[in-house]
């Protein structure tokens, strides 16, 4: 199985911050790599797709990069409804791993 | 709209069995893989399995795979898990997603709210 790494696991900012989320794979998985935001309670949602695509409807302040095994997820100028979990997934083979997650909180 | 609804969740004993449904409506379900994809209280998101548009693909994770179940009836617009020997370690909330897929990539575009399944003595 392909594991999924996020550092950091939780992370404190300000409004109006950049703030940079690590992902990395344990193998070669190209540029299929998805990124979901959880916001407390809620089903995730999906944000980022095929490593640096933004989902239809999501703002432009979201961010994604990497291919291979390292990415990352950057966004710019934080709004509070930014503050939430988001994790990485894989869609490169089965099991499509997620990372830990990492939490963003206001600081 | 593209909607996905959990029902089926609930208490039940280890060893015991559950089933839960996912109705789809906004799409033509029959045109995508649909996952289940589990959230432990407090934890992380776990992907437990995946199934093609036509059912014909299956595939699980190890930790559910000979205990869990995965079926689709296109017709009736509704994905299904059947969960036997239920363990403790299988309380979460279970969502249901679309698979979006194109040119090779697969992400989960739409979720569902999320149905719990608690599983204690």
């Amino acid at each position: 199985d392909i594991q999924m790494t996020q550092s950091p696991s939780s992370l404190s900012a300000s409004i109006g911050d950049r703030v940079t989320i690590t992902c990395r794979a344990s193998q070669y998985i190209s540029t299929y790599l998805g990124w979901y935001q959880q916001r407390a309670g809620k089903a995730p949602k999906l944000i980022i797709y095929a490593a640096s695509s933004l989902e239809y409807g999501a703002p432009s302040r979201f961010r994604g990069s990497g291919s291979g095994t390292d990415f990352t997820l950057t966004i710019n100028g934080l709004q509070p409804e930014d503050f939430a979990t988001y994790y990485c997934q894989q869609s490169y083979s089965t099991p499509r791993t997620f990372g830990q997650g990492t939490k963003l909180e206001i600081k | 709209q593209v909607q996905l609804e959990e029902s089926g969740g609930g208490l039940v004993k280890p060893g015991g069995s559950l089933r839960l449904s996912c109705a789809a409506s906004g799409f033509s379900t029959s045109d995508y893989y649909m996952s289940w994809i589990r959230q432990a209280p407090g934890k992380g998101l776990e992907w437990i399995s995946h199934i093609s548009g036509s059912g014909t693909t299956i595939k699980y994770a190890e930790s559910i795979e000979g205990r869990f179940t995965v079926s689709r009836d296109n017709a009736k617009k509704s994905l299904y898990l059947q969960m036997n020997s239920l363990r403790v370690e299988d309380t979460a909330v279970y969502y249901c997603t679309r698979v979006r897929g194109y040119s090779g990539y697969e992400e989960e575009d739409y979720w569902g709210q999320g149905t719990l399944v608690t599983v204690s003595s």
